[in-house]
């Protein structure tokens, strides 16, 4: 069976630091990955998607970027935070073309920016 | 540009009885609608998926209808317990030249008194 994993769940920066937020895919191939945020009592927003390795589409400007090193792996960066990046993150993946094409989502990850 | 509206924004109910959760969309060429819940802290978990050649999905409990000429979906959830407590999240997917892209409206708080 499928599992997506994220990692931290938490994480508190201060302003100005880097930041990695990691997630995989396991038992599928060819995913495709997205990122999403959810600020305090709002909707998720699209960050990031991927449909392959190193094939990266931003839906926002923002101070934070995206990598796909390997085929069921997809990395969230920031080289100096914000305290408007401070949120939850989720991360995310189907399967296009295998039928179903239902969205699962990672435990997520809290960010807090100090 | 699709908007999700999802109604009642919270509901706080006595254990058992018998629930409906409403959802609206304004663009109606969505490729399938899921159902997530979302636990305080937490990821989403997916409770139904609905292809739009459907008209209704049902696991256990819940059943989940979709009227999509309308723009429509309902939720159904039987003989509620405290464990449903959570947000749920009524989510098209897009089809046409948006395919895949997810729209998430607010939600439903959903509390469960014992």
């Amino acid at each position: 069976s499928q599992t997506i994993h994220q990692w931290p769940a938490t994480l508190v920066q201060p302003v100005g630091s880097p930041l990695s937020l990691e997630c995989t895919v396991e038992g599928t191939s060819n995913p495709n990955l997205y990122w999403y945020r959810q600020a305090a009592g709002r909707g998720l927003q699209l960050l990031f998607y991927s449909v392959g390795i190193g094939q990266i589409s931003s839906e926002v400007p923002q101070n934070l970027s995206a990598s796909r090193p390997q085929d069921r792996q997809f990395i969230l960066s920031s080289k100096k935070l914000l305290l408007s990046d401070s949120g939850f993150y989720l991360c995310a993946w189907t399967g296009v073309g295998q039928g179903t094409f239902g969205y699962t989502f990672g435990s997520g990850t809290r960010l807090t920016v100090v | 540009k699709q908007e999700v509206t999802q109604i009642p924004a919270a509901l706080s109910v006595p254990e058992g009885e018998n629930l409906v959760l409403n959802c609206s969309f304004t663009d109606s060429a969505i490729y399938n609608l899921q159902w997530f819940r979302q636990d305080p802290g937490k990821g989403l978990t997916s409770l139904l998926l609905i292809q739009s050649s459907q008209r209704e999905q049902t696991s256990g409990r819940l059943n989940a209808s979709l009227d999509k000429s309308s723009g429509r979906s309902t939720l159904y959830i039987a003989a509620s317990q405290p464990g449903d407590s959570a947000t749920y999240l009524c989510v098209p997917t897009a089809g046409g030249t948006s395919y895949g892209k997810l729209t998430f409206g607010q939600g439903t708080i959903l509390t469960v008194h014992p």
